[in-house]
């Protein structure tokens, strides 16, 4: 059975703290990975990709770890409109492929 | 604009009245998915399609049916809808890139 597992939180951080979510997956076929950004009963909208030489984009870093089946995602100076939910999504094969969601991480960024 | 259109994005309806959410993208995707979100329970998948005439089960597929007859559209159709159907849907596509563009969501109440 594919899973995607993760903490669900909340996380509560003050301004400017850094924080880091990790993400396990069951699914060792697994080819591509990814973080997307939940904002309260909206459309998730994707936050960034994961490589496997990790990858980062302003205050956000995304790493993969294939050999554990886990990938993170660390935000630095955090910012209250980084209050949201986190979700993890793993794209994996089947006869085609197919994508995956982890629960996703409650984050609220307090003042 | 490239978009994800789902219809109706509010509805109101009695247990066993049949109704069918729409769900149109645009930009000539192979894949396409629903999704229902409940509290507490993330996003679970409902049908998925890697292509046109190709559909298959997602995790909670029950009480719900779907097509696909044309790459645009992905219409999830629910026969008899019962109570425990209440729930926000969402709709969307991805050209295999890993970046799924959702449409904005319907909030569906079955009385």
């Amino acid at each position: 059975r594919k899973e995607v597992e993760q903490d669900p939180g909340p996380f509560n951080v003050p301004e400017g703290a850094t924080v880091a979510f990790n993400c396990t997956y069951s699914n060792s076929a697994s080819q591509s990975f990814f973080w997307y950004r939940q904002d309260c009963r909206k459309e998730p909208k994707l936050l960034m990709s994961v490589y496997s030489s990790g990858n980062e984009d302003g205050r956000f870093t995304a790493q993969l770890n294939r050999a554990s089946q886990y990938i993170s995602l660390l935000i630095r100076d955090s910012k209250l409109s980084d209050s949201a939910t986190y979700l993890c999504v793993v794209n994996e094969p089947n006869y085609g492929q197919n994508f995956v969601f982890g629960p996703g991480t409650r984050l609220s960024v307090l003042p | 604009e490239a978009q994800v259109t789902q219809n109706p994005r509010y509805l109101i309806t009695v247990t066993g009245k049949k109704l069918t959410v729409t769900c149109s993208q645009n930009m000539n995707h192979e894949y396409m998915s629903w999704y229902r979100q409940d509290p507490g329970l993330g996003l679970r998948q409902i049908y998925y399609s890697m292509n046109v005439e190709v559909t298959d089960k997602g995790d909670v597929p029950e009480g719900y049916k779907v097509s696909r007859k044309e790459k645009r559209n992905f219409p999830l159709i629910l026969e008899s809808p019962s109570p425990n159907q209440t729930s926000l849907y969402f709709c969307a596509s991805s050209p295999y890139t890993g970046e799924l563009f959702f449409g904005e969501g319907s909030r569906l109440t079955v009385l």
